[in-house]
């Protein structure tokens, strides 16, 4: 059965410091991925997606994540995170367009002043 | 371009009542999802609209939930009776074509006493 992992539920920066969130998916082939934001009492936003070509992906708010096929893993990368960051982080899979997202349960930042 | 609208956004009721949950697509999307959201979980597919018809309700738990889709624009979930585990937040979310471009409503808090 396809899974995604996310393997830290909560992760602490301090302002200015580089993040990276780490993603694990199980799937048979290479599937369609994202990583979604969610602040508090707000709905999801898709941060960014990558289906196929250049294994690096931009994407708003100045995230990356880079796809990593031997290692099953879409990492999601900021070179710098301001205070706003602060939110819940969601990776998740789908096998195309037409299937159904498959979510992660998610990681929680919290940015140090 | 105004987005994904859903009423209410919270509600807190009784194990064994009913509740209703309305969603407001953006205009034109031919796609509408319902998403559970349990606290320290990522969403879960309940339900996916194709214009009014179901496409996937395998989610679903289809002897307490109902979701229709008239006409194809709005949609209405509803739970009856309640659960004290249907406490979640409850998503919805529109696209024109696929998953890969889904747009989130805030979501409704649902409380069961």
């Amino acid at each position: 059965a396809q899974s995604v992992t996310q393997p830290d539920i909560h992760i602490t920066v301090s302002e200015g410091a580089s993040l990276e969130l780490r993603c694990n998916y199980s799937y048979g082939a290479t599937p369609y991925l994202f990583w979604y934001v969610q602040s508090p009492g707000q709905g999801l936003q898709l941060l960014l997606k990558y289906f196929s070509g250049d294994t690096l992906v931009q994407g708003i708010k100045g995230f990356e994540a880079e796809f990593k096929r031997s290692q099953s893993s879409f990492n999601l990368r900021k070179p710098s995170v301001h205070w706003s960051d602060a939110a819940e982080y969601f990776c998740a899979v789908a096998l195309n367009r037409d299937d159904k997202i498959i979510f992660g349960k998610g990681t929680r930042l919290h940015i140090l002043p | 371009e105004a987005g994904v609208a859903q009423s209410p956004r919270y509600k807190i009721i009784e194990k064994r009542q009913s509740v209703a949950f309305w969603c407001n697509p953006i205009s034109g999307h031919a796609t509408l999802y319902w998403y559970q959201q349990i606290l320290g979980q990522g969403p879960k597919l309940l339900i996916q609209f194709q214009n009014n018809g179901v496409v996937d309700d395998s989610q679903l738990p289809k002897d307490r939930f109902s979701a229709e889709r008239l006409k194809g624009v709005d949609s209405t979930l509803k739970i009856q009776p309640a659960k004290l585990e249907d406490s979640a937040v409850y998503l919805c979310a529109s696209s024109l074509y696929g998953v890969d471009e889904q747009f989130f409503g805030p979501g409704t808090r649902l409380t069961v006493l």
